[in-house]
């Protein structure tokens, strides 16, 4: 079993509408939970950091945990074309040691 | 505030050649880190260290790849000999400490072996 599982393919979504990815992890004492964008050619930037069950939202992106069912999402909202990337998830194993996903590809149609 | 400094940007060796990526961190970052990232995948966790002593090293192929942070600022990974397998981009990530910080990714290394 994958540490962190990114299962979804090349995800499209018209500009404006809200753009949905899930992950899942194996390890049940994993504390904080990462989503990072990467643009092609370029290296990952981090756009959000989740700690405890819920949501946190900042701006348009909304983070969601359940610990109980080992999941994490991120919601964008009113996607823009700029948002058009490769989104990866990762998981914290301790020590700030990170395990990622491979990541989902997500293109906005103007 | 510079952010993470990695050369060369690209590479191209032949099998069984040798090769070596260099890093310099943000300033005051203790902890660095060098990942693999093939095409397609996300990036793995070679090696953490912390200043200059190794936190995790227990995905780095040690029968050809070593690293040294020795006065615990930058820091070179090597190969040595390169195999078809080892193209990838390789990322060198710093950050303040090793408690729950972000990383901040310097641009890569593209290495293409022939």
């Amino acid at each position: 079993q994958k540490e962190v599982e990114q299962n979804s393919g090349p995800l499209s979504v018209p500009e404006g509408a809200i753009a949905s990815l899930n992950c899942t992890y194996s390890d049940r004492v994993s504390q904080s939970f990462f989503w990072y964008r990467q643009y092609s050619g370029k290296s990952p930037e981090l756009i959000m950091s989740i700690y405890s069950n819920g949501d946190k939202e900042d701006g348009r992106f909304t983070a969601q945990l359940n610990k109980a069912s080992q999941y994490v999402s991120l919601l964008i909202r009113d996607s823009q074309p700029s948002d058009s990337a490769t989104y990866l998830c990762a998981v914290n194993k301790g020590n700030n040691r990170l395990a990622f996903g491979k990541g989902n590809q997500v293109v906005v149609i103007p | 505030e510079a952010g993470v400094a990695q050369s060369p940007r690209y590479k191209i060796i032949e099998k069984r050649q040798s090769v070596a990526f260099w890093c310099n961190p943000i300033s005051g970052h203790a902890t660095l880190y060098w990942y693999q990232q093939i095409l397609g995948q996300g990036p793995k966790l070679l090696i953490q260290f912390q200043n200059n002593g190794v936190v995790d090293d227990s995905q780095l192929p040690k029968d050809r790849f070593s690293a040294e942070r020795l006065k615990g600022v930058d820091s070179t990974l090597k190969i040595q000999p390169a195999k078809l397998e080892d193209s990838a981009v390789y990322l060198c990530a710093s950050s303040f400490g090793v408690s729950s910080t972000e990383q901040f990714f310097g641009p890569g290394t593209r290495l293409t072996v022939l």
